[in-house]
């Protein structure tokens, strides 16, 4: 059993539409992180969250953290061709734990 | 500021030989480098944490004779994959942390590596 389950798996959209990738546990946790990594380079670090209830916007993303601070969505709005890429969520503080990950295609 | 690079990004070895990836902090001072391990189309799983001058920590099942590291200095770990076989064939990232910066990571473009 997977710590950090995200949803959907692999996601594949038109350009201009939105969506929603979530990112689900049964453990509670301080905090928790959203990276995206592209093809053949490491993850880069999108946001972080610490409060139950905490929404971050970046751009067209925006992060929430759950307010029981087990689970955390996603938003894209008008997704864009450059948003491909693998999402992952993360959590820990010494080592990171992350999710299954969700694969993001934006059709142009 | 905090740029990890990787060293080589992509390798190819016969089976039964070892290889070297290195891990360099190129603008801050890493006091841990972790070592991650990616399959096609999944996610990271965390192979082992070093510390500057210690010897690192491997997660169950990852095996420590195969997958040597070293933490020799404030800006380098490498990773030493013995005895290659093809199942070794991943792609293999790093990270970097400053015990300044608080608890986020950096982390490198990654290593293909390749067994034949």
């Amino acid at each position: 059993t997977q710590l950090l389950e995200q949803s959907p798996q692999f996601l594949s959209i038109q350009e201009g539409e939105n969506l929603t990738v979530y990112c689900n546990s049964s453990s509670v946790f301080s905090s928790l992180q959203w990276y995206r990594q592209e093809p053949g380079e490491g993850p880069v670090l999108l946001v972080t969250v610490v409060t139950g209830g905490e929404v971050k916007k970046l751009k067209r993303l925006t992060f929430q953290f759950g307010d029981a601070r087990k689970d955390s969505s996603l938003h894209i709005t008008a997704a864009q061709p450059g948003d491909t890429g693998l999402y992952l969520c993360a959590v820990g503080n010494e080592k990171l734990t992350f999710g299954t990950g969700t694969r993001l295609t934006i059709i142009p | 500021g905090a740029v990890v690079s990787q060293h080589p990004s992509r390798v190819i070895c016969k089976s039964g030989t070892s290889v070297k990836i290195e891990c360099r902090s190129l603008d801050f001072q890493a006091t841990t480098m972790f070592w991650y391990r990616q399959f096609p189309k999944k996610s990271l799983m965390l192979m082992a944490t070093s510390n500057e001058g210690s010897k690192a920590t491997y997660e169950q099942g990852v095996e420590k004779d195969k997958f040597l590291i070293n933490h020799a200095s404030l800006t380098l770990s490498t990773l030493t994959v013995t005895s290659a076989h093809p199942e070794d064939s991943s792609f293999y990232i790093c990270s970097a942390r400053s015990g300044f910066k608080g608890y986020e990571q950096y982390f490198g473009p990654g290593t293909r590596l390749t067994v034949t």
